[in-house]
């Protein structure tokens, strides 16, 4: 049984490119998550869709990111122009519900920018 | 602001104790509390998951438990093993949303 797939693995860019992360979510859950891994701050959520729907996207730390998701197996999170603040690992996670079903965690994009 | 705080930050131990991480968190109202694991370069693995309604919740060497009133939860590991070598982390629902906060992490290292 497949988990949540995140790709690329590792991004390394230069400041100002844009950036696209990609998450494919567990056939069947409702949920998916965006998560921000850095050691200053720990794991922040920067966006959460129920049916493909963005619900909460208050984790966004400013315009120059966006979130989609296109269809229940897809989502994307983009970054223009990126900064090299935005180095961190990027999660994607996803549920069968919101709260009473655990998240299960991709194995992240450590993202780079120079 | 809701904080989470996990005690101590970082343990190493030698194969075989027994060992209690400490979560502490501000929220009076949390919906439910929650136990993942991180191993380095990998996402997070949901160990335990305890309603707000419950006491603890047990799997295999796993014991996490809940205390509401004292803003508290442990997780206990029986017979450590090296393969146990991980970051722990907690995090809890808020009661009315869908968003997990969560802790800093305690890192352990267990040695044969």
């Amino acid at each position: 049984d497949a988990g949540v797939i995140q790709s690329p693995r590792h991004e390394v860019t230069e400041m100002g490119q844009e950036v696209t992360l990609r998450c494919k979510p567990i056939s069947g859950h409702d949920y998916l998550f965006w998560y921000r891994q850095t050691m200053m701050r720990g794991l922040e959520l920067l966006i959460y869709f129920n049916n493909n729907v963005p619900i909460d996207d208050s984790g966004m730390p400013e315009d120059r990111f966006s979130a989609k998701m296109p269809n229940a197996s897809f989502s994307t999170l983009k970054i223009q122009p990126s900064e090299p603040r935005d180095s961190a690992v990027y999660f994607c996670a996803s549920s069968l519900q919101a709260r009473n079903q655990p998240q299960h965690f991709g194995d992240g994009t450590r993202l780079s920018i120079l | 602001k809701q904080e989470v705080t996990q005690i101590p930050a970082a343990l190493s131990v030698p194969e075989g104790e027994n060992l209690v991480l400490n979560c502490s968190f501000t929220d009076s109202a949390i919906y439910n509390l929650q136990w993942f694991r991180q191993d380095p370069g990998k996402g997070l693995t949901s160990l335990l998951l305890i309603q707000s309604s419950q006491r603890e919740q047990t799997s295999g060497r796993l014991n996490a438990s809940l205390d509401k009133s004292s803003g508290r939860s442990t997780l206990y590991i029986a017979a450590s093993q090296p393969g146990d070598s991980a970051t722990y982390l907690c995090a809890h629902h808020t009661g009315n949303t869908d968003k997990l906060i969560f802790g800093t992490g305690t890192r352990l290292q267990v040695f044969p």
